[in-house]
């Protein structure tokens, strides 16, 4: 258990709206991701973090932004949500960047 | 594209018996293979890897295949149990970098 801890854990908002979608650790892990979770698709990464303020895009990061002020808080934005972000999230985090992934317990995002 | 592919969506297993999940790649630069299990409401855990040197490692009833000519990879459960009752993502990286994972399968134990 890495002490992961994603907020909030389930939202339900409207077309348009922003969201921000929080991930917290306590492991003081260098690496940070933010993959979500669809059926049929499985996991694919949105964009992930090698250290404070260092992002970087991953294979699905249209319609997102991230933020890393501190090495514990990864965020997660969406500045105009979309019924195609209807999704659940999955922050994860790693000690190197090959090491075992840990994975918080998942956002549940609904976009009516 | 899929780089990673798990073609069976579900697999059913008698308690007992071996359960073998496959998983298979297209780019053939992946050099570090994951499985990882997941339960419904939670987040997915590490099971069990492999590097590319490798053909086989075993951790306990988990073992994991590669075959590198066929860019395949597979994963067995053996004595299966009602607790590996789940969906098995398997995943792979190039030189250190990020994961790719596949699609899953839903594995159901049954009694």
């Amino acid at each position: 258990d890495a002490g992961i801890t994603q907020s909030p854990r389930h939202k339900v908002t409207e077309t348009g709206t922003p969201v921000t979608l929080r991930c917290h650790q306590t492991e003081n892990h260098r690496y940070m991701y933010w993959y979500r979770q669809d059926p049929g698709h499985g996991l694919r990464l949105i964009h992930y973090s090698y250290g404070v303020k260092d992002t970087d895009k991953g294979e699905v990061s249209d319609g997102y932004s991230v933020s890393r002020s501190k090495t514990e808080d990864f965020l997660l934005t969406l500045e105009s949500a979309t019924s195609s972000q209807t999704s659940v999230y999955f922050c994860a985090t790693a000690g190197i960047s090959d090491g075992e992934l840990f994975f918080g317990e998942g956002s549940r995002l609904t976009v009516l | 594209d899929q780089q990673v592919k798990q073609n069976s969506p579900s697999l059913s297993v008698q308690e007992g018996r071996i359960s073998i999940l496959n998983c298979d790649y297209t780019n053939s630069m992946f050099d570090y293979f994951l499985w990882y299990k997941k339960y419904p409401a939670e987040g997915p855990t590490f099971l069990i890897s492999i590097s590319s040197i490798k053909d086989k490692n075993e951790d306990g009833r988990f073992t994991v295949f590669l075959n590198k000519s066929a860019k395949h990879l597979s994963l067995h459960i053996v004595p299966s149990q009602p607790g590996d009752s789940a969906v098995y993502f398997c995943a792979a990286s190039v030189g250190n970098e990020k994961l790719t994972f596949g699609t899953g399968t839903r594995l159901t134990i049954i009694p």
